[in-house]
């Protein structure tokens, strides 16, 4: 059974500190999503890695996907309060329409 | 405009009853799905169908049948409901996969489920 673990599974920080979010499997995918999720509404997509080792940038984030393509990590710089939110991570079976989602991490940024 | 909708937002029904959630999408996509979100905000896929062709049926009580009238809805009926169906279920679609295997998907605001 593919199983995505991401950790931490909770995170509070002060807004400016930085943190890193990981999401760690034994299994290979053909790409890889990272979503964000408020209460009440559903993920939204933030990125897709799809090379071993490839790192992604969105502003203030830092995606990368493992050289195996069996990890990855985000990191946020200056986390701000607006990044509050259930971070997700999602792997591609390959040769298949399925998406296998991390078990989450919920991050909450204190101004 | 909204890409992925999906009726109703809440919905709070006694055990045994029977209901159905619907979703609709307006991006084109050829694939759609059905997820459940536990109360620890796990996400595990539950179906997908690919131009009205069931291709994901993941072990899921016999109880919960979807049915894709065209490639733009999915709809999700269930049966003699259980406490243990009180979820979220999300809707989502996306298009056919690409030659990296990399595809995206968009997901509907969520039904909240009830079962008392």
């Amino acid at each position: 059974t593919q199983l995505l673990e991401q950790s931490p599974q909770f995170l509070s920080i002060q807004e400016g500190e930085n943190l890193t979010v990981y999401c760690n499997s034994s299994s290979v995918f053909s790409s890889l999503q990272w979503y964000r999720q408020e209460p009440g509404e559903g993920p939204v997509l933030l990125v897709t890695v799809v090379t071993g080792g490839e790192v992604k940038k969105l502003k203030r984030l830092t995606f990368q996907f493992g050289d195996a393509r069996k990890d990855s990590s985000l990191h946020i710089t200056a986390a701000q309060p607006g990044d509050t939110g259930l971070y997700l991570c999602a792997g591609t079976v390959s040769g298949t329409y399925k998406y296998i989602f991390g078990t989450g991490t919920r991050l909450k940024v204190l101004a | 405009d909204t890409a992925v909708s999906q009726t109703p937002k809440y919905l709070v029904t006694q055990m045994g009853n029977d209901k159905s959630i619907k979703c609709e999408q307006n991006l084109g996509h050829d694939t759609m799905y059905w997820y459940k979100q536990d109360s620890k905000k796990f996400l595990k896929i539950m179906f997908s169908y690919n131009n009205k062709e069931l291709i994901i049926n993941e072990t899921v009580p016999n109880r919960f049948s979807p049915k894709s009238p065209d490639k733009a809805h999915l709809n999700l009926h269930i049966n003699s409901l259980e406490l243990g169906d009180s979820a979220v279920y999300f809707c989502a679609s996306s298009q056919v996969p690409t030659s990296g295997g990399s595809y995206e998907q968009y997901f509907g605001p969520g039904t909240r489920l009830t079962v008392t």
